[in-house]
Formats: C-alpha cells, structure tokens, sequence
C-alpha cells in the first residue's frame, strides 16, 4: 500500500489555540480521505480530497490537499475539548486504506 | 451509512487458545475489512474478507494464524489462533461503502492475552 507519514505523533494546545496535522507522501497520490478516532472509540470518516491543490472546509475543519498531491494537511481553528483524539490520514487505493502513524491531540481547557 | 456490530468488545484470553470475533453489518456489503491496532499505534490491515472464496491476507498475516469467514455480505467471522501475549490488540471491521467509498467501522473488541 501507499506509505505516508504523519507529523506530530502528539500535540498538546491550550483551549483556543489553533492546530494542524501533516501527511506526506513519497509518491503521488490519487486521493486522501482523514479519520478521526475519539479515546476509547473507533475512527470515522471526516472527508475525501481527490483533486491537486483541494481545499475544503467544515466549520472549523480545513483540509489540504497538495499541488503534487504528495502532501495534505488538517488544520484546526480556535480548537475544543471536543477535537480530543487521533487524527489519521490514510490514502484510498482500490478502496483500501493504508493509515497513517496518526497525531494524537490532547487540549487542555 | 452502515451500521456495525462486533461480538465480543473484550475479551481476556490465555495463551494457547482461540478466540473468533464476529462482525454484523446491518446492510449488504461487498467489501469488509480487518484491522489491528495495537495500544497507541496507528491501523493495520489484516486481510480483505472477500464473500464466497478465501480472504486476501496482508504481508505479515497469514490464514493459519488469522482465519476468516464471510459466508454473506453481512457478516465476517475473524479467528486469533493459538494466541500469545503479542497477540493482544483491538481488533476492528470495517465496510467501504458511501459516496467516497469512505470506511465505516465497528466499535472493535479488546484482546488481552495473558
């Protein structure tokens, strides 16, 4: 499968502060689709980006996708207790997913 | 989406033995999924459990150690044979379905090996 790679593996930010998560590829590509997995819970889907340079939003969710679509990125504004959990990317190849390391955030109220 | 269940959520196992989880869809699907994912670390993939023939294995697991069944599209048995502390993990289904063929997964069982 597609190896990515996530930075950080683990992020504390004080209530408020902004955080994002990169994942990077060696090789292009086709699409990327982001995971959120609470403490104790099982990972769901956030979103899919599919197109060079993609960027979406969700409230205060933005998602990247890079130019060469070897990268992509989640940013989170003005973070919550709520965004507490792992966030994974994991490329969709045949509709098989390869995870990556995941970034853990911890948010301190 | 689908909706998924898995049986057991934990269980506490001696070395040894067997232990199968079962995993429940609420609706027809054609592909399903297991992973591992030990304390901490990220999801592994175990095997594709394909309906009507063998499962199609990762490098790194193998039949005889992980068994799987999927005798429908909404169902898929996993067996840990002959488990060792290593073997203690969470075990996750999982379904691609959706717009994005984005995965949907069960709440996963807790395997502790002693």
């Amino acid at each position: 499968g597609q190896q990515v790679m996530q930075i950080p593996q683990y992020q504390h930010v004080q209530e408020g502060e902004d955080f994002t998560t990169y994942c990077n590829s060696s090789t292009t590509l086709s699409n990327i689709q982001w995971y959120k997995q609470r403490p104790g819970g099982h990972p769901v889907f956030l979103i899919q980006l599919v197109k060079s340079g993609e960027v979406k939003k969700q409230k205060r969710l933005t998602f990247q996708f890079g130019e060469a679509k070897k990268n992509s990125s989640l940013h989170i504004t003005a973070t919550q207790t709520t965004d507490v959990g792992t966030y994974f990317c994991a490329p969709n190849a045949g509709n098989m997913l390869t995870f990556g390391g995941g970034t853990r955030l911890m948010v301190k109220p | 989406s689908a909706v998924i269940s898995q049986k057991p959520s934990r269980d506490i196992c001696q070395r040894g033995t067997s232990l199968t989880i079962q995993c429940q869809v609420d609706s027809q699907v054609t592909m399903m999924f297991w992973y591992r994912q030990q304390p901490g670390q990220s999801l592994t993939l175990i095997a594709t459990a394909n309906q009507g023939s063998e499962a199609t294995y990762e490098s790194g697991f193998v039949i005889d150690k992980f068994p799987i069944s999927r005798p429908n599209l909404t169902f898929s048995t996993l067996t840990v044979s002959n488990m060792s502390p290593e073997d203690s993990s969470i075990y996750l289904c999982s379904v691609s379905d959706g717009v994005y063929n984005e995965q949907f997964f069960g709440p996963g069982t807790r395997l502790t090996v002693l």
